[in-house]
């Protein structure tokens, strides 16, 4: 079992849709989470990091963690065609375990 | 300050040939690892190094060797190439193991036919 799990997608939305992002994770242990853009042909490069449970701004992206439930989601609000890119959810203890990455494409 | 430098860009391989993948950075980083990423499964780890001299397994590690002598350095070697080993590798670095934050290069395309 990965020890993160993402769905693929991909996924298209028009200019302006909120898009919604989700991972699980299987380790209780795991205290950061962290999510990585990626654009084509290009490295990954980090967009968001959150500790522990709860939910970080910062700008028209919003992180959310639920322990509970070892769940990761990403919401982008008023989505833009700059943000087309594929997006990695990772979780943080000694190594750095990614999801498989969700390619997101919004059409203008 | 040039971050993580991969070099080449692009490779093409017969099977059965070796090479190695060179990976420096510039950042005085302790951590540094190897991904291979292919359509649909993201980013897996293949092997790191917390330090000069130490150096671990990670996710998929067949076929592939590393060695950390310096603390800029991480090339990945590819002992005998096949056909899937085609993907794309990224070399990453880090200072610590918690939430720091990753520091990718540029990618290496690598074509084994």
């Amino acid at each position: 079992q990965k020890e993160v799990e993402q769905d693929p997608g991909p996924l298209s939305v028009p200019e302006g849709a909120i898009v919604s992002l989700n991972c699980t994770y299987s380790n209780s242990a795991f205290q950061y989470f962290m999510w990585y853009r990626q654009y084509s042909r290009k490295g990954p490069e980090l967009l968001m990091y959150t500790y522990s449970s709860g939910n970080k701004e910062d700008g028209r992206f919003t992180a959310q963690v639920d322990k509970s439930s070892k769940y990761i989601s990403l919401f982008i609000r008023d989505s833009q065609p700059s943000d087309s890119a594929t997006y990695l959810c990772a979780t943080n203890d000694y190594k750095l375990s990614f999801g498989a990455g969700t390619t997101v494409t919004v059409r203008a | 300050n040039a971050g993580v430098t991969q070099t080449p860009k692009f490779q093409v391989l017969k099977t059965g040939q070796s090479m190695t993948l060179q990976c420096a950075q510039d950042m005085n980083h302790e951590y540094m690892s190897w991904y291979r990423q292919d359509p649909g499964m993201g980013l897996r780890l293949i092997h790191y190094s917390v330090g000069a001299g130490i150096t671990d397994q990670g996710e998929v590690p067949n076929g592939y060797n590393v060695s950390r002598s310096t603390t800029e350095d991480f090339p990945l070697r590819l002992l005998s190439a096949a056909p899937s080993q085609t993907s794309v590798y990224f070399c990453a670095s880090r200072t610590g193991t918690s939430n720091t934050e990753a520091f990718f290069g540029q990618g290496t395309r690598l074509t084994v036919v």
